[in-house]
Parts: C-alpha cells; structure tokens; sequence
C-alpha cells in the first residue's frame, strides 16, 4: 500500500463549480500536510499547509485534515479557468526526518469557461 | 529577486553521453533537493543536500549524481545517459522548518533517445 493515495483524475468542472479534491495516506506519523498547484511546464508551487487536524481557509481554498480518518481535501470555491492546473497533496513527519515530503500523485482540474 | 532557477529547460540527447543538469537558488536556503516525475506518477525524491559538502541519496534509486560545493549550487550529473532516464528532473530548495516546505524550479525535462 502506497503511503499516499490520491486520484489522479482527470476532473473537469464548468467555471464557478466548488471542486473537491482528496488524498488519503497511511502513516499516523504524518504531521503536516501540503497542497502544491502545478501548472503545465511549471514546477510545483505550495498553495496551502495545515498541522494536524483541523480546517485552514485562504481565500476560494479551504484545506481540510481529518486525521482520524487519515483523509486530506482541498475544496475550491467559485472555480476559476486559471484554476486549471495539476493539485498534488504532500505531507511530512515532525521530528528528525523532516526534510522528505511524501507526495500523492497529483489530480489534474480542468476549469471550463 | 529570490528564486529557483534550472537549466536547460529542455535536453535531447543520444544515448551514452555524459550531461549535467544545474539548479541555483537565491534565496539562501540550505537544503536542497532533486526530484523524478513521469506523466501520472509521484514525485519521487532522488537526491538530497543538507548543505555544503553534505549529499544522501533519495527513495528512488537514481544512476545519477550530485555533488553540493556551494549553499546555492546542486548540480545533477549522468555519466552515460539511457533511454530510461528520460524523465522530467525538478530542483527544489527549503529552509529549516517544521513543515518543510519546499520551493520548485521549473524543471528540465530531458529526452534520451
């Protein structure tokens, strides 16, 4: 079992739509937990981290970490087409070996004007 | 301005031949990172640098290596490429922080024919 488990998708959604996107992991020792955007032809860019469980909101991003559940999502809100993009959750242990970040596999959005 | 930079951004390249991709940052990090990704897979870590002098090597066996002479500098050398390091190579660097967050270049995607 892979430590991350995200789907890849592709999922496409008319502009305006609320996106959902979600990743589950396997390692109680996860701490903190990342959502990168990569847009095509571009390394990946942090667009939001959380700590533990709990809820974190930036503008049309909320970040959600259940980890009860073991269970991560991004909700979207008001898609927009520059929102188009590859979303790839990432998640880190604390304590001495805290340099790695393990990594889903990315879900690909099309936001359709 | 702070930044990530890596070159080339694109490489065609026969088989055999020796080639060393660069990353540089400017922001004065100390960790340094290079990562693997193939269309729909994970990121895959393949080296990394605490600092000067200091190299390990990643989660995904890699025939590549990488040598950290300056805080800004984190060359990755093939000796002989194959086919099978076709690949797109991202450069990351992060400071010393508890969640690890890291900073892409925009990467180079390398062809081996």
């Amino acid at each position: 079992q892979k430590e991350v488990e995200q789907d890849p998708g592709p999922l496409s959604v008319p502009e305006g739509a609320i996106v959902s996107l979600n990743c589950t992991y396997s390692n109680s020792a996860f701490q903190y937990f990342m959502w990168y955007r990569q847009y095509s032809r571009k390394g990946p860019e942090l667009l939001m981290y959380t700590y533990s469980s709990g809820n974190k909101e930036d503008g049309r991003f909320t970040a959600q970490v259940d980890k009860s559940s073991k269970y991560i999502s991004l909700f979207i809100r008001d898609s927009q087409p520059s929102d188009s993009a590859t979303y790839l959750c990432a998640m880190t242990r604390s304590g001495g070996s805290n340099y790695k970040l393990t990594f889903g596999k990315g879900t690909l959005l099309t936001v359709n004007p | 301005e702070a930044d990530i930079y890596q070159t080339p951004r694109y490489l065609v390249i026969g088989t055999g031949k020796k080639i060393t991709l660069e990353c540089s940052q400017t922001m004065g990090h100390d960790k340094m990172y290079w990562y693997q990704q193939d269309p729909g897979m994970e990121l895959h870590l393949i080296h990394y640098s605490y600092g000067v002098n200091s190299t390990e090597k990643g989660d995904l066996s890699s025939e590549s290596t990488v040598s950290r002479i300056r805080t800004e500098h984190f060359p990755l050398t093939l000796e002989s490429a194959r086919p099978s390091h076709t690949s797109q190579y991202l450069c990351a660097s992060g400071k010393t922080g508890y969640y690890n967050e890291q900073f892409f270049g925009p990467g180079t995607r390398l062809t081996v024919l």
